[in-house]
C-alpha cells in the first residue's frame, strides 16, 4: 500500500541549513507536498513539487525530488528559531481525495 | 479570506457524551476533509466530501463516528457515545479542484474525553 516515511526528529543550530528527508512508495505520485505545523496550529502548506520536476526553490526553501529512489527532501537555508515546527511530507497519487501524510519530522532549532 | 474555521477549539467531555465538531470550509472549495491527529498514529483521514457528497468514509473508526455536510459552507463530525480513546486533535481541511493547491487546514479541535 501507499506509505510515506520520515525521520521523527532533527536538531540544528540557528543559521545552519536543515535537511528533512522523506521516502514514499507510490511511483504514480503526481504531486508531493511539504507542510509545516507550529504548536497548537493546523498544517500550513509550505511548498509542493510536481513529479516531472527535480528541484524547486522558493526563497530559503529548496525541494529536491529523486523519482528513481522515491526520495523527497526539504532544505531550509539559514534556519531560524521561528522554523522550529513539525514538517510533514505528503504525496498525492492522482485522486483528489487523499493526500498520504508522513508522521512528521520535528525540527528543533537551537540558538 | 478567513480560512477554514473550526469550532470549538477545545472540547472536554465525559465518556459516553455526544460530541459535535464543526467546520466551515473556504468559500469555493468543493472538497472537504476530516483528519484526526494523535501522537501514536499521526494524521489519519477519516472522511472526505466532494460537492457535499461523502466520497470515502473508510477511515471512520466505527459506527460511533458520523459526518455530514448539509451545504457547501458547513460540515459536522459527531461522536456518539464518546470514549477516552477518541481524545485527539481533529482537523478539517478544504481544497479547490486540482491537486497543485494542496489542502488548507483549520486550526483544529482538541478533544479530551475523560
Amino acid at each position: 500500500g501507499e506509505d510515506v516515511e520520515q525521520s521523527l526528529f532533527l536538531s540544528v543550530r540557528e543559521g545552519d541549513s536543515s535537511v528533512i528527508n522523506c521516502t514514499y512508495t507510490d511511483s504514480s505520485s503526481t504531486y508531493l507536498y511539504w507542510y509545516k505545523q507550529e504548536p497548537g496550529a493546523g498544517l500550513q502548506l509550505l511548498t509542493y513539487i510536481f513529479s516531472n520536476m527535480d528541484m524547486k526553490q522558493d526563497q530559503r526553501l529548496t525541494v529536491l525530488l529523486n523519482k528513481k529512489d522515491k526520495h523527497l527532501s526539504l532544505r531550509i537555508a539559514d534556519t531560524q528559531t521561528g522554523d522550529s515546527a513539525i514538517y510533514f511530507c505528503a504525496e498525492s497519487t492522482g485522486s483528489q481525495g487523499n493526500l498520504i501524510f508522513g508522521k512528521g519530522t520535528k525540527l528543533s532549532v537551537k540558538p | 479570506d478567513a480560512g477554514v474555521i473550526q469550532s470549538p477549539r477545545h472540547e472536554v467531555t465525559e465518556m459516553g457524551q455526544e460530541v459535535t465538531l464543526r467546520c466551515k470550509p473556504i468559500s469555493g472549495h468543493d472538497y472537504l476533509f476530516w483528519y484526526r491527529q494523535t501522537m501514536m498514529r499521526g494524521l489519519e483521514l477519516l472522511i472526505y466530501f466532494n460537492n457535499n457528497v461523502p466520497i470515502d468514509d473508510s477511515g471512520m473508526p466505527e459506527d460511533r463516528f458520523s459526518a455530514k455536510m448539509p451545504n457547501a459552507s458547513f460540515s459536522t463530525l459527531k461522536i456518539q457515545p464518546s470514549e477516552p480513546r477518541d481524545s485527539a486533535v481533529y482537523f478539517c481541511a478544504s481544497s479547490p479542484p486540482g491537486q497543485n493547491y494542496g489542502y488548507t487546514f483549520g486550526s483544529g479541535t482538541r478533544l479530551t474525553v475523560v
